[in-house]
């Protein structure tokens, strides 16, 4: 009953460093997002994904890179970590209307 | 594009107070609306959803009617408990094309007070 998988839950990365954030589903489903949630900022859509082979930008991709090879994966890279991309993200995965989110990974950047 | 407007926060209730949480949106088409809910140090939670006109999702005592004409799903609970406390969050799917995106809310932290 794992539904959606992060990790790490938490990471400190030193500017200019950079790392990859797991998300994985067993719940077979076709969509799968990644957000980032900032203090009083509600979630922004950084990347999506329709399908494996298929990914496309939300609304704050610039920094970020993902892929989908798999139905269940759907990894989250930051290539150079910067200040401005401290945050907690958020991996979820949605069959039809309903999404099913992740715990969340709490990254510093400093 | 689309968006979600709610009530900003932080709301801070007695237990058993009647609650609200207005929520308004911008979309095209005929979007889906939901509430999630997100407790402390959790990912976010499905708390209801209503996907057309009129529909009222309910679950755990909370209410939200989907109004068209005012583009509204507010958010209601006759009496809140202490475990009620969260962080809680609009949002929209409009599913045009074949891209379903969720569009959330900036949040609305509800404390509870015994």
């Amino acid at each position: 009953n794992a539904g959606v998988t992060q990790t790490p839950k938490f990471r400190i990365l030193k500017i200019g460093q950079s790392m990859t954030l797991q998300c994985t589903q067993d719940m077979n489903h076709n969509y799968m997002y990644w957000y980032r949630q900032d203090p009083g900022m509600g979630l922004k859509l950084i990347y999506y994904s329709v399908g494996a082979g298929i990914t496309d930008k939300g609304e704050v991709p610039n920094g970020y890179n993902v892929s989908r090879s798999t139905t269940e994966d759907f990894p989250l890279r930051l290539e150079l970590a910067a200040p401005s991309q401290t945050s907690v993200y958020f991996c979820a995965s949605s069959l039809d209307s309903r999404a099913f989110f992740g715990q969340g990974t709490r990254l510093t950047v400093v | 594009g689309d968006s979600v407007t709610q009530m900003e926060g932080p709301v801070t209730l007695s237990e058993e107070a009647f609650l609200t949480i207005n929520c308004t949106y911008t979309a095209t088409g005929y979007p889906s609306l939901f509430w999630y809910v997100q407790y402390p140090g959790e990912g976010l939670q499905l708390l209801l959803k209503a996907t057309k006109a009129d529909d009222k999702g309910s679950n755990k005592g909370f209410e939200a009617t989907y109004r068209k004409e005012t583009t509204s799903f507010h958010l209601e609970k006759g009496s809140v408990q202490v475990s009620d406390s969260a962080v809680y969050f609009c949002a929209l799917r409009n599913s045009g094309g074949s891209n379903y995106k969720l569009t959330f809310g900036k949040g609305t932290l509800l404390t509870v007070n015994p």
